[in-house]
């Protein structure tokens, strides 16, 4: 029983490039969630999503920054023209209902940009 | 608005018991989290508390919920170096959205 995969894990990209990240959540799980983690910083939620559903953007910054979770296919968070201050440690979990009490975190990718 | 904070650093001898506190600010949190990160990897539960319980232990660890005072604290007993993590204390809110704390660095000296 795979749990959340994201990939890839380490991903470098030049100012002004598009970033593409995507999380495949555990098997049954059709809630995804999307954190940044900026060095020495704790989590910050970004999206949740549900299948075709965006359902709480309200941690994403307003431009470059989108994210898709298709019906079929994993959830894409995109960074379009990335800066140097999008370098971070992007986490998506996943949970098998919004109410319950657990999402179970993927390894996250490792975002530079040079 | 919503934010949980976290001592940074926290470091103890092995074998000791370790302390981490935590101080939240929505009163309607329905879970309480703790979570541990060992470097470059993602997040692992620990435990979890619901708001409405004010202590949970699971072998060696024991959480404790302060509802009133909005504070909440993970032991560690018998601490060993494989205990060497960044602990995460977040919180659900009533939006079902999950605010991390900054986390608390561990260091176990042998």
């Amino acid at each position: 029983n795979a749990g959340v995969m994201q990939n890839p894990r380490h991903l470098v990209r030049r100012r002004g490039q598009e970033a593409r990240l995507r999380c495949s959540p555990m098997k049954g799980h059709s809630h995804v969630y999307w954190y940044r983690q900026l060095p020495e910083e704790g989590l910050k939620f970004m999206v949740y999503l549900q299948k075709e559903n965006i359902i709480d953007e309200s941690g994403m910054p307003k431009e470059r920054f989108s994210a898709e979770f298709p019906k079929e296919g994993p959830s894409i968070l995109r960074i379009q023209q990335v800066v140097r201050g999008d370098s971070a440690a992007y986490f998506c979990a996943s949970s098998v209902a919004r109410a319950t009490y657990e999402q179970y975190f993927g390894p996250g990718t490792r975002l530079t940009v040079t | 608005g919503e934010d949980v904070e976290q001592s940074l650093f926290l470091s103890v001898r092995e074998g000791d018991s370790s302390v981490i506190n935590c101080t939240y600010t929505d009163s309607s949190s329905t879970y309480l989290y703790w979570y541990k990160q060992e470097p470059g990897a993602g997040l692992q539960l620990l435990t979890y508390i619901f708001s409405n319980m004010d202590m949970k232990q699971d072998q060696r660890l024991t959480v404790l919920l302060n509802k009133k005072d909005k504070h909440l604290s993970l032991r560690i007993a018998d601490t060993q170096t494989g205990d060497s993590a960044i602990y995460f204390c977040a919180e659900k809110t009533s939006y079902d959205k999950v605010i991390f704390g900054p986390g608390t660095s561990l260091s176990v000296i042998p």
